[in-house]
């Protein structure tokens, strides 16, 4: 049972903009970076987002992040079809000494 | 480039054992920590287990903790992951992540492998 929630899923038209929530705790977002992976059909998760708002070399300025207290913000702009994919964020927990992801969210473009 | 390659994978039956390999390229192995994560059939992502660059932390999930063990070779630039105890629910594709994200002295994973099936079923 996962320690950081995300809502299962969200859709939204192309060329339209969508946020991903995922909530946690003082023990993992509230103290830590948090990260952010996407995930495409049949593939590995590649890192997308980390130190809670940076963007590693290659990936698409369409993506960002946030972070307020122990809640962080995946944000997807100008949506396009290859955007389909399920996302994940994640952070250390200090109370389980481990990494820890969030439930995952399926994003559909319409 | 960062190529991380696992091995091992197969089907098994409960109760038995499976030892996963990750041979690592493309960077100084020595230097980072390594992340075995899971993900069940049309489930998310767990982390199983992690080691320190230095071998000095391992972090076990409870869903494994004392049926697997983390260790790594530097000499060889590999991962493993020593699976004992097998049950149903270890199916899974299990990835090794390089841990190139560093904050605190805590390692998050920035590369991935393509990940191996392990199916354990009798």
């Amino acid at each position: 049972q996962s320690v950081l929630t995300q809502p299962p899923s969200v859709s939204e038209a192309p060329r339209q903009r969508v946020t991903i929530s995922c909530s946690g705790s003082s023990s993992n977002i509230g103290n830590n970076a948090v990260n952010w992976y996407q995930q495409l059909p049949g593939k590995a998760p590649k890192l997308l987002i980390y130190y809670d708002d940076l963007l590693p070399s290659g990936v698409s300025d369409r993506f960002s992040g946030s972070k307020s207290g122990t809640s962080a913000s995946l944000a997807i702009s100008g949506l396009q079809s290859e955007d389909e994919a399920d996302y994940y964020c994640a952070s250390w927990d200090d109370s389980l000494n481990g990494y820890v992801f969030g439930t995952g969210t399926k994003v559909t473009v319409l | 480039q960062v190529q991380l390659v696992e091995s091992g994978g197969g089907v098994v039956q409960p109760g038995r054992s499976l030892r996963l390999s990750c041979a690592a390229s493309g960077f100084t192995f020595s230097s980072y920590g390594m992340h075995w994560v899971r993900q069940a059939p049309g489930k998310g992502l767990e982390c199983v287990s992690l080691i320190w660059y230095d071998g000095s932390y391992k972090y076990y999930a409870d869903s494994v903790k004392g049926r697997f063990t983390i260790s790594r070779d530097s000499s060889k630039n590999t991962l493993y992951l020593q699976m004992n105890s097998l049950r149903a629910e270890d199916t899974a594709v299990y990835y090794c992540a390089r841990g190139g994200i560093t904050f605190g002295g805590v390692t998050a994973p920035d590369y991935w492998g393509q990940g191996t099936l392990v199916t354990v079923s009798s």
